[in-house]
């Protein structure tokens, strides 16, 4: 069966602090990966997604980036937070329309 | 007008009632839809996919609406655990990307 994982969990990071966030498949080869950031009380908000290895389609241009550097390995980054940055991000994997998520990571940017 | 659009909510709702929800999508292209449940401060699980000739889960009904493009959930005899947001999503054909609604707040009072 699939699983995907994520972390960590929580996260606390200074203002201007780099950052990096972890997302790996098992179970299945060359999925969809996708980021999302979620602010509170608020929608999912599609950060990256990605259809192949090095493969990174851009949604909202801001303080972030991510990275495809093995086919089932997705990695969200920053060099320098800012306090806007906090909010639950989440990594999704998809199958025939149906998205399967990890547990998140709670980021708080202070 | 956005993609997929939900009432927020809340809906307060007492033990034991019958509730529905609407999610109306822009787009004529929407060829798969979903229902998913996300918890505070969890990830979304897929609560049941939506199909054209409507579907039953127990205590849940989804029903697809082309012609009005909207999509509907509706939950029997409802329970306290019932509690928690329910999220729209609409998967456009042949695109990677699904789009998501923000999600209508349930509350059910015991």
């Amino acid at each position: 069966s699939q699983t995907i994982h994520q972390w960590p969990a929580t996260l606390v990071q200074p203002v201007g602090s780099p950052l990096s966030l972890e997302c790996t498949v098992e179970g299945t080869s060359n999925p969809n990966l996708y980021w999302y950031r979620q602010a509170a009380g608020r929608g999912l908000q599609l950060l990256f997604y990605s259809v192949g290895i090095g493969q990174i389609s851009s949604e909202v241009p801001q303080n972030l980036s991510a990275s495809r550097p093995q086919d089932r390995q997705f990695i969200l980054s920053s060099k320098k937070l800012l306090l806007s940055d906090s909010g639950f991000y989440l990594c999704a994997w998809t199958y025939r329309g149906e998205a399967f998520f990890g547990q998140g990571t709670r980021l708080t940017v202070v | 007008r956005k993609e997929v659009e939900q009432d927020p909510g809340p809906f307060n709702v007492p033990e034991g009632a019958t509730v529905a929800f609407n999610c109306t999508y822009s787009n004529s292209a929407s060829q798969s839809f979903f229902w998913y449940r996300q918890d505070c401060r969890k990830e979304p699980k897929l609560l049941m996919s939506v199909y054209s000739s409507g579907n039953e889960d127990g205590r849940f009904t989804a029903q697809l609406n082309r012609a009005s493009q909207y999509i509907s959930l509706l939950i029997r005899d409802s329970k306290l655990s019932d509690s928690a947001t329910y999220l729209c999503v609409v998967n456009i054909y042949g695109n990677y990307q699904l789009i998501w609604g923000a999600g209508t707040k349930l509350i059910i009072k015991p």
